[in-house]
């Protein structure tokens, strides 16, 4: 069955420094994976995505994550925050065809400090 | 477009009582599905459809019923509400039912059961 850790619950880091946000996840077959970013009294919405090819996957805001499946991780980072990332972000898995679940993770709490 | 919109914002209820929260989307996305969201669980799967007139359980279906009998709506009906079913309810919908697709998410429901 496939899983997803989220390593940090919450991330306090001051604006305009470096941020890299912790996922891992567990699966018995090939995965696709998933960082979505939930800002307050929001629903989700995609950051970026890894389906195949290429490990480092660029997405939204100026966010990028690496795919690493010899260590199953796929972490996210980006190299100076603004305030307005302050947000809920999500790492998810999903596996298959014809009617997939997508697993999330705990969620990690980033928060952007002046 | 109005993407995936969701009804009501807020609800309270008296543990007992029965409702539908309503999910619609307006992009002919073929697959839908329901998520609670709760402190430090992330969102977990309650039911989701792959098309009108088919649905299946998700990791939470307990005391949740589903149906699905165009490709716009998706309500979720709480028999018998209990104080254990107090969360946020995100509805979301996918073009496709492949694992790689994004999934799109609706503002959420917050119910509180007394």
């Amino acid at each position: 069955a496939q899983s997803v850790t989220q390593l940090d619950s919450q991330v306090p880091v001051f604006e305009e420094a470096p941020v890299e946000l912790r996922c891992n996840y567990s699966s018995s077959v090939s995965v696709y994976l998933f960082w979505y970013v939930q800002y307050p009294n929001q629903g989700l919405q995609l950051l970026l995505k890894y389906l195949s090819g290429s490990t480092l996957v660029k997405g939204i805001n100026g966010f990028e994550a690496e795919f690493n499946k010899s260590q199953t991780s796929f972490h996210l980072r980006k190299p100076s925050v603004h305030i307005s990332d302050t947000a809920e972000y999500f790492c998810a898995v999903s596996e298959g065809t014809g009617g997939f679940k997508t697993i999330f993770g705990a969620g990690t709490r980033l928060f952007v400090k002046a | 477009n109005a993407g995936v919109t969701q009804t009501p914002k807020f609800q309270v209820l008296k543990t007992g009582q029965s409702m539908t929260l309503q999910c619609a989307q307006d992009m002919n996305h073929e697959y839908m599905s329901w998520y609670r969201q709760d402190p430090g669980m992330g969102l977990r799967l309650i039911h989701y459809s792959v098309g009108a007139g088919i649905t299946d359980q998700g990791e939470v279906p307990n005391g949740y019923n589903v149906s699905r009998s165009t490709t716009e709506d998706f309500p979720l009906r709480l028999l018998s509400a209990a104080p254990s079913q107090t969360s946020v309810y995100f509805c979301a919908s996918s073009r496709g039912t492949s694992g790689q697709e994004t999934q799109y998410f609706g503002p959420g429901t917050r119910l509180l059961v007394l």
